[in-house]
């Protein structure tokens, strides 16, 4: 079992639509979770930081973890075609290297 | 414009090669990462340098190797490249490889062993 699951996709969905991305985790000492969104043929971009469990808002955007159950979520509140990207979770302990373990990246596509 | 700089975009080689990848962080940063994403095992880490010494290793093959000079650019090598080392490779930066710190990541570098 892969320390970090994501679910690949794609998912499609039409603009304006609720978008839910998740992940799930097996390594309880996960303390920071991070979101990155990857357009083609781009390096991943930060989007969303949070530390241990709660939610964080910013914008059309909202990470939401819950250490009880090792699952984090990206919700995206009406799409837009401009956010069909790859999605990627990340995570890492407070201590060590302060390196990220990956999520695989999950496919979005918003249509017009 | 992350502001990491990766030469070159495309590279095309044959097996058994020897390629040299390389990077510029971010004006400021001392600390470069090292990535390879496929699309079975998506994104890894592979080594980290911070003010040209080497701070950590991830999942690194023997057959590569990396290094950072006194400009700070870096460059990663990859050795007796097999089929399987064809990915995308991503250079990131951060201001000091510490904690609570945003990893810059350039535009990748696109490997193809034939």
């Amino acid at each position: 079992q892969k320390e970090v699951e994501q679910d690949p996709g794609p998912l499609s969905v039409p603009e304006g639509a609720i978008v839910s991305l998740n992940c799930t985790y097996s390594n309880s000492a996960f303390q920071y979770f991070m979101w990155y969104r990857q357009y083609s043929r781009k390096g991943p971009e930060l989007l969303m930081y949070t530390y241990s469990s709660g939610n964080k808002e910013d914008g059309r955007f909202t990470a939401q973890v819950d250490k009880s159950s090792k699952y984090i979520s990206l919700f995206i509140r009406d799409s837009q075609p401009s956010d069909s990207a790859t999605y990627l979770c990340a995570m890492r302990t407070t201590g060590g290297s302060y390196i990220p373990t990956f999520g695989r990246g999950t496919s979005l596509i918003v249509h017009p | 414009d992350s502001g990491v700089t990766q030469t070159p975009k495309h590279l095309i080689t044959a097996t058994g090669q020897r390629v040299t990848l390389r990077c510029s962080p971010r004006s400021g940063d001392l600390s470069v990462y090292w990535y390879q994403q496929s699309l079975d095992q998506g994104l890894q880490f592979l080594i980290q340098y911070y003010n040209g010494e080497e701070r950590a290793k991830g999942n690194i093959l023997e057959r590569f190797s990396a290094q950072q000079f006194p400009d700070l650019h870096s460059e990663l090598n990859l050795s007796s490249l097999e089929l399987g080392d064809s990915a995308l490779y991503f250079c990131a930066s951060s201001p000091r490889g510490g904690q609570g710190e945003t990893q810059y990541f350039g535009p990748g570098t696109r490997l193809l062993v034939l």
